[in-house]
C-alpha cells in the first residue's frame, strides 16, 4: 500500500513550457486534490475531483487544468508555465465521508518542487 | 471565503508546552483539523475536532475550540526536539474541501 505517489519529485521548467504532473492513489478514494505551497500562504487549492471523470476549480485554478480519466490518477497540467507557476505541488486524496473507512484524513503525497526560469 | 489565520512562528524550550492559534471566519465548519508538515515532506494529519465539542484530547494534544469567537487552539504537552515542523490548521469547508492556514513553524530550543 503506497499511499499517494507524486512523479516528478522535481522539475525546472523555462518559461513556456508545459509539463504534466502525476498523482496516483492506491486507497480506492474518491476526491482527490492538487494544492500548491508558497511560503507564508499556506496550501492553496487549484482543482478538485469528487470522482472519476469529474473535476472542480478551487482557489486558484488560473494556468492550470486537471484530468481524472481513472479513478486512481489525477494529474495535473501546466500548458505554458510562467515564474510564478514556481512552487512546491501536492497532491492529497480522501475517501467519502460516510464509505466504509468512515475517514475524515486527506492523504498527502511527498511534493513536487517545480521551478520556472 | 473562508480566512484562516496564524502566527508564523513559535519557539519554546524542550520540555515546555506549545501553544498554537488560529481564528476562521466561516462559523458553518463542522470539523476543523490540525495538521503537521516536517521538512521536505506532505502533510500528516494530527487530530481533529467536531464543531459540537470543545475540547479533545489525544495524549499529548489537545484541541480547544471557541465557537462564538471562531478560535480554535492546539497545545502540545512536553514539546520534543521531534515536534519542530510547521503546524496547519483547516477547517472544513463545505463536506469536501478544506482551507489552510499559513502554518506555524514550531521551532524547539534544546
Amino acid at each position: 500500500n503506497a499511499g499517494v505517489t507524486q512523479t516528478p519529485k522535481f522539475r525546472v521548467l523555462k518559461t513556456g513550457q508545459s509539463m504534466t504532473l502525476l498523482c496516483a492513489q492506491d486507497m480506492n478514494h474518491e476526491y482527490m486534490y492538487w494544492y500548491r505551497q508558497d511560503p507564508g500562504m499556506g496550501l492553496r487549492l487549484i482543482h478538485y475531483s469528487v470522482g472519476e471523470g469529474t473535476t472542480a476549480k478551487g482557489e486558484v485554478p488560473d494556468g492550470y487544468n486537471v484530468s481524472r480519466l481513472k479513478k486512481q490518477n489525477f494529474l495535473l497540467g501546466l500548458e505554458s508555465a510562467a515564474p510564478s507557476q514556481t512552487s512546491v505541488y501536492f497532491c492529497a486524496s480522501k475517501a467519502e465521508r460516510g464509505g466504509r473507512t468512515n475517514s475524515y484524513e486527506q492523504y498527502f503525497g511527498p511534493g513536487t518542487r517545480l521551478t520556472v526560469t | 471565503g473562508e480566512d484562516v489565520e496564524q502566527s508564523l512562528f513559535l519557539s519554546v524550550r524542550e520540555g515546555d508546552s506549545s501553544v498554537i492559534n488560529c481564528t476562521y471566519t466561516d462559523s458553518s465548519s463542522t470539523y476543523l483539523y490540525w495538521y503537521k508538515q516536517e521538512p521536505g515532506a506532505g502533510l500528516q494529519l494530527l487530530t481533529y475536532i467536531f464543531s459540537n465539542m470543545d475540547m479533545k484530547q489525544d495524549q499529548r494534544l489537545t484541541v480547544l475550540l471557541n465557537k462564538k469567537d471562531k478560535h480554535l487552539s492546539l497545545r502540545i504537552a512536553d514539546t520534543q526536539t521531534g515536534d519542530s515542523a510547521i503546524y496547519f490548521c483547516a477547517p472544513e469547508a463545505d463536506g469536501q474541501n478544506f482551507v489552510f492556514g499559513p502554518g506555524t513553524r514550531l521551532s524547539v530550543l534544546p
